[in-house]
């Protein structure tokens, strides 16, 4: 499996600003994906971290408010801008590895957004 | 529009005995389905996964039941053991590889 690591792990933010999230993994991998995880909700996809071209976002997501970088096969970043309370969240990055038919999850960013 | 349902939000089950978590989805293309077990403060970890080819899967103490003329799985895990307490998502992969989440079932398995 990959060891996939996320910064920060945890925070606490004040509403108005903004936050980036780190996403590592130990190999390259093909694709890359940011899922949130509302309090008492389902994971849900924000977007696929595309390498070397803009995110696809799912519907819902825009590219203003969670813009995504994916500057190599190996890292990407996902910014929530512009925080509310609504945005308090587990964050979390997967990947999918070639000959895997599963995803890969880090162990989540839970954002608090005061 | 919810496609992957558990009705389910927790269940109580007793050590040793049988634990089935249950997934209904409303997507007759959806071919891959798959099992993630997640502890607090943790990431999903995979579990076990069923191609919609057949119609059962096992894995040790965990198996999966896939029943698409119902658009059905269940996961069984026997004997069930206080480790097993997390929360269990099914998921379902749609035609762009993307999955789709249930909204989890917090198993609890008492000594």
């Amino acid at each position: 499996s990959a060891v996939i690591s996320q910064k920060p792990s945890r925070d606490i933010c004040q509403r108005g600003t903004s936050l980036t999230i780190q996403c590592q993994v130990d190999s390259q991998v093909t694709m890359m994906f940011w899922y949130r995880q509302q309090p008492g909700q389902s994971l849900t996809l924000i977007a696929t971290a595309n390498q070397g071209s803009e995110a696809t976002y799912e519907s819902g997501f825009v590219i203003d408010k969670f813009p995504i970088s994916r500057p190599n096969l190996t890292f990407s970043t996902l910014t929530v801008s512009n925080m509310s309370p609504e945005d308090s969240s587990i964050y979390l990055c997967s990947v999918d590895r070639v000959f895997y038919n599963e995803q890969f999850f880090g162990p989540g960013t839970r954002l608090t957004v005061l | 529009d919810q496609q992957v349902k558990q009705n389910s939000p927790s269940l109580s089950v007793q050590e040793g005995r049988i634990s089935i978590l249950n997934c209904d989805y409303t997507n007759s293309m959806f071919d891959y389905f798959l099992w993630y077990k997640k502890y607090p403060a943790e990431g999903p970890t995979f579990l076990i996964s069923i191609s919609s080819i057949k119609d059962k899967n096992e894995d040790g103490r965990f198996t999966v039941f896939l029943n698409k003329s119902a658009k059905h799985l269940s996961l069984h895990i026997v004997p069930s053991q206080p480790g097993d307490s997390a929360v269990y998502f099914c998921a379902a992969e749609n035609q762009g590889g993307k999955l789709i989440f249930g909204q989890g079932t917090e198993l609890s398995v008492k000594p």
